[in-house]
């Protein structure tokens, strides 16, 4: 089972780019990068996944070096709104449901 | 809006007694997850149906059961209720139950064991 490790917290203000990484050392060949968004007392959100090199959509950008072993989520400009915690989860097809690890919480100020 | 609908919002019962949450997934969704949220645990993956019949388990207790219905809703049944089972639930959907597939949560049933 591929584990992921990334920080427990980031600080951000308005405005700015907020890269979160996270490292999955073992992800196997087959495993995907999902990352979701949640907010206090909501359920989790889909924001963005990948497999390798670079992927983007109208919310966010997933990096993904060569090896795989990490990867970077990256936030464009954000708001107030974008504070919430953020999960990266390697999908591992061997296995039928998500693990969610304990996440990074982003706080983002005025 | 995730078009998955869960109720009760709030529940609140005491020890030792049984409740019943209910979760509609998303129009066209065959699968549903459940997950349990306290505090201390993070989110934990309990259990997954798909078209009804039960296809993964996580870290569900005995005490906790669930079934998938025809129509697809799902409910999870939590009986002999310990305060340590106080935590939000949360149901997900998704197409066909792949790990990769997206998944939409629903609101969450906050319950509250007394």
């Amino acid at each position: 089972l591929a584990k992921t490790t990334q920080p427990i917290s980031m600080d951000s203000y308005e405005g700015q780019e907020v890269n979160i990484t996270c490292s999955h050392n073992n992800i196997a060949t087959n495993d995907y990068i999902t990352w979701y968004q949640q907010f206090p007392s909501q359920g989790p959100r889909f924001i963005i996944q990948g497999y390798k090199t670079k992927v983007t959509n109208e919310v966010a950008s997933l990096f993904i070096p060569a090896d795989r072993k990490s990867s970077t989520l990256s936030l464009p400009r954000v708001s107030l709104s974008d504070t919430a915690v953020y999960y990266c989860l390697v999908t591992d097809t061997g296995r039928r449901a998500l693990t969610f690890g304990s996440g990074t919480r982003l706080q983002v100020q005025p | 809006d995730s078009g998955v609908t869960q109720t009760p919002k709030h529940l609140i019962t005491a020890t030792g007694q049984r409740v019943t949450l209910r979760c509609s997934p998303r129009s066209g969704d065959l699968s549903v997850y459940w997950y349990q949220q306290s505090l201390d645990q993070g989110l934990q993956f309990l259990i997954q149906y798909y078209n009804g019949e039960e296809r993964a388990k996580g870290n569900i207790l005995e005490r906790f059961s669930a079934q998938q219905f025809p129509d697809l809703h799902s409910e999870l049944n939590l009986s002999s209720l310990e305060l340590g089972d106080s935590a939000l639930y949360f149901c997900a959907s998704s197409t066909s139950g792949t790990v990769q597939e997206t998944q939409y949560f629903g609101p969450g049933t906050r319950l509250l064991v007394l």
